[in-house]
């Protein structure tokens, strides 16, 4: 069964600290999304890491590809309350598959 | 960027009504759509991939008679909920692949309600 494990599923930081969440897959995929959720709202595309020691990064957020252990991570640098929402991540070409989602609450 | 767009974005029907969801994208051509359903706090779970002028493939586990996919034209695919009950009660979120390169846009999803 192809499997994407997130950790941690939910998290409370304090502004101002960083942390990692980690995403592990099972295929051998080398195709790796990450997205943004807000309440009510669709999916909003972060990075899209294509290949083993990709490293992305946008403002407080940076994310990771290591194919041959089949993880990703997403490092957030000095958490800020906005960026308090739920992040997946995804892997597969087009049908993809989702991790469970991460809730990042970032509190003031 | 290119723009997906569904329709309805929220939509309340009673029991045993169908309800048709649209996926459009805007300005490009899709051949391929994938329609995913996610329960509230919980994760996209893929339903189908619609693919233009032929058959949906459905994943496992989801009923092609209760979730009718049709994928007319490369901007169009929709997803028809017939006889509603309250379990199917979700928010359903598209994707289209553009034709040319492959890249994956997601619609606005709808929230279906079903009292």
């Amino acid at each position: 069964e192809l499997k994407v494990e997130q950790n941690p599923l939910f998290l409370s930081m304090q502004e101002g600290k960083n942390y990692t969440i980690y995403c592990n897959y099972s295929t051998t995929s080398d195709r790796l999304y990450w997205y943004r959720q807000d309440p009510g709202k669709s999916l909003e595309s972060l990075f899209v890491l294509l290949s083993n020691g990709a490293v992305k990064q946008e403002g407080r957020l940076m994310a990771s590809l290591d194919t041959k252990a089949r993880l990703s991570t997403l490092h957030i640098t000095a958490a800020v309350h906005d960026l308090s929402a739920t992040y997946f991540c995804a892997e597969g070409l087009n049908d993809m598959r989702f991790g469970a989602g991460t809730r990042l609450t970032v509190k003031p | 960027g290119a723009v997906v767009s569904q329709h309805p974005s929220r939509v309340i029907c009673k029991s045993g009504t169908s309800v048709k969801i649209e996926c459009r994208s805007l300005d490009f051509q899709a051949t391929t759509m994938f329609w995913y359903r996610q329960f509230p706090k919980k994760s996209l779970m893929l339903m189908a991939t619609s693919n233009e002028g032929s058959k949906a493939t459905y994943e496992q586990g989801v009923e092609k008679d209760k979730f009718l996919i049709n994928h007319a034209s490369l901007t169009l695919s929709t997803l028809t909920v017939t006889s509603a009950h309250p379990e199917d009660s979700s928010f359903y979120i598209c994707s289209a692949s553009e034709r040319y390169t492959g890249e994956l846009f997601f619609g606005e999803g709808s929230r279906l309600t079903v009292l």
